[in-house]
């Protein structure tokens, strides 16, 4: 089954630079990656994804970018804010068999931006 | 508004005795699944639904039941609670999970003495 490692597990900035989370995973066949942010005691909320067919997505201070070719993705914010501060977690979803797809977590970052 | 309603959000219950976490999503949504998230094991999948009837386990199943008799709730249920099963659960919908992030419910967490 597919494998997703994220890194690092823990990351401090200061405000105003920039961070970058990076996962890895091991299915040739997933081809939609989602990352989600969970603040202190709420539910994880999608901030932005990319499809396979796609190299760089963008939205306002963040940015997702993808390599097919070494099965890894990144997610960059810029211009880091304390309301960043939060645990992000990359995921990665494929098709199975039987029709099914299914959809694999990384373990999360904690970012901590510091004012 | 567009939401996933789970309940409850606090359980304290003792071993053995037998529990269900409801889940409601009205987005029309065909694919819904559950969650458990443990500190430094990120979220695991316990069960999945692609649809009314079609359920299938995930990676972490034991100790844990679902059924789908209406394409808006997803029920979990413990038959049988053991203390390994404190946990923060979560329940999430997607309209089809290759295409479309996950909107997740605000969780259950669940304690078991």
């Amino acid at each position: 089954g597919e494998n997703v490692e994220q890194h690092p597990s823990t990351l401090s900035v200061q405000e105003g630079d920039s961070a970058v989370i990076k996962c890895t995973y091991s299915d040739s066949a997933s081809n939609y990656f989602p990352w989600y942010k969970q603040e202190l005691g709420k539910r994880p909320q999608l901030i932005i994804d990319i499809r396979s067919n796609v190299g760089e997505k963008k939205d306002q201070r963040i940015a997702v970018t993808l390599n097919k070719t070494a099965k890894h993705f990144s997610l960059h914010i810029t211009e880091t804010q304390p309301e960043d501060s939060a645990v992000y977690f990359c995921a990665a979803s494929q098709g199975i068999s039987g029709g099914y797809q299914k959809v694999t977590f990384g373990i999360g970052t904690k970012l901590q931006v510091i004012p | 508004e567009a939401q996933v309603t789970q309940n409850p959000r606090y359980l304290i219950t003792v071993t053995g005795k037998k529990l269900t976490v409801t889940c409601s999503q009205n987005m029309n949504h065909e694919y819904m699944s559950w969650y458990r998230q443990d500190p430094g094991l990120g979220l695991r999948q316990i069960y999945y639904s692609m649809n009314v009837e079609v359920t299938d386990k995930g990676d972490v199943p034991e100790g844990y039941k679902v059924s789908r008799k209406e394409k808006r709730n997803f029920p979990l249920i413990l038959e049988s609670p053991s203390p390994n099963q404190t946990s923060l659960y979560f329940c999430a919908s997607s309209p089809h999970p290759l295409s479309y992030g996950y909107t997740f419910g605000s969780g259950t967490r669940l304690t078991v003495v």
